[in-house]
């Protein structure tokens, strides 16, 4: 089965600073990564997908992952946080057995953007 | 529509009360998918459907729950005899294409979600 480890529930960064969620994941095979963003009261929205092609995946709004296999991590950064930035974030693996995009979730990182 | 629209956005129910959860996707959306989300979790997977045929529900937890696309738009989630552990945010996603078995991943898009609170 495959899964992925948000290694911090709750990360608080300075306006302007970088910042680093961290994000392991546990697969059988080559997996496909995604970061979903959520806002309060907003739907989830894709960040950045990684699917086998470059190991540095650049998203929206500023973000980008590096797919680290030796590691089995596919951290989230951004260099300068801004107040936006704010929300929670899940790293995500995607299960292709039998078809389908079942995707399984990590369990969120709250990310707070103080000034 | 623009995007992904669920309805009701809040439910209240008690305990032995059916709900039924709606999502319309996305116009020419051919997957969609259904979510669960537990206070302080991720969501997890229920179902899915390509267009009217449900592909996969082993995500659903007990008999209780069923969901159905029976004209491949609109999707419909029930929940009979809800108990309280029923409690979450139920989310739905759509996608334009079919997932590929060289993994293929066609972008998830989610709506607002429906919370559910079983008194």
């Amino acid at each position: 089965a495959q899964s992925v480890t948000q290694l911090d529930s709750h990360v608080s960064v300075s306006e302007g600073t970088p910042v680093l969620l961290r994000c392991n994941y546990s697969s059988s095979y080559s997996p496909s990564l995604f970061w979903y963003v959520q806002h309060p009261n907003k739907g989830l929205q894709l960040l950045l997908k990684y699917t086998s092609a470059a190991t540095l995946v650049k998203g929206i709004n500023g973000f980008e992952a590096e797919f680290k296999k030796s590691e089995t991590s596919f951290h989230l950064t951004k260099p300068s946080a801004h107040m936006s930035d704010a929300a929670e974030y899940f790293c995500v693996v995607s299960n292709h057995t039998g078809g389908g995009n079942k995707l399984t979730f990590g369990t969120g990182t709250q990310l707070k953007v103080e000034l | 529509g623009a995007g992904v629209s669920q309805s009701p956005r809040y439910k209240v129910t008690k305990r032995g009360q059916d709900v039924a959860l709606r999502c319309d996707p996305i116009s020419g959306h051919v997957s969609l998918y259904w979510y669960r989300q537990a206070l302080g979790q991720g969501p997890e997977f229920l179902t899915y459907f390509n267009y009217e045929a449900q592909q996969d529900k082993s995500g659903l937890p007990n008999d209780r729950f069923s969901a159905e696309r029976p004209e491949g738009s609109i999707s419909t989630l029930t929940i009979q005899r809800t108990e309280q552990r029923d409690s979450a945010m139920y989310r739905c996603a759509s996608s334009l294409v079919l997932p590929g078995p060289s993994g293929n991943t066609g972008e998830l898009f989610f709506g607002e979600g429906s919370r559910l609170t079983v008194l």
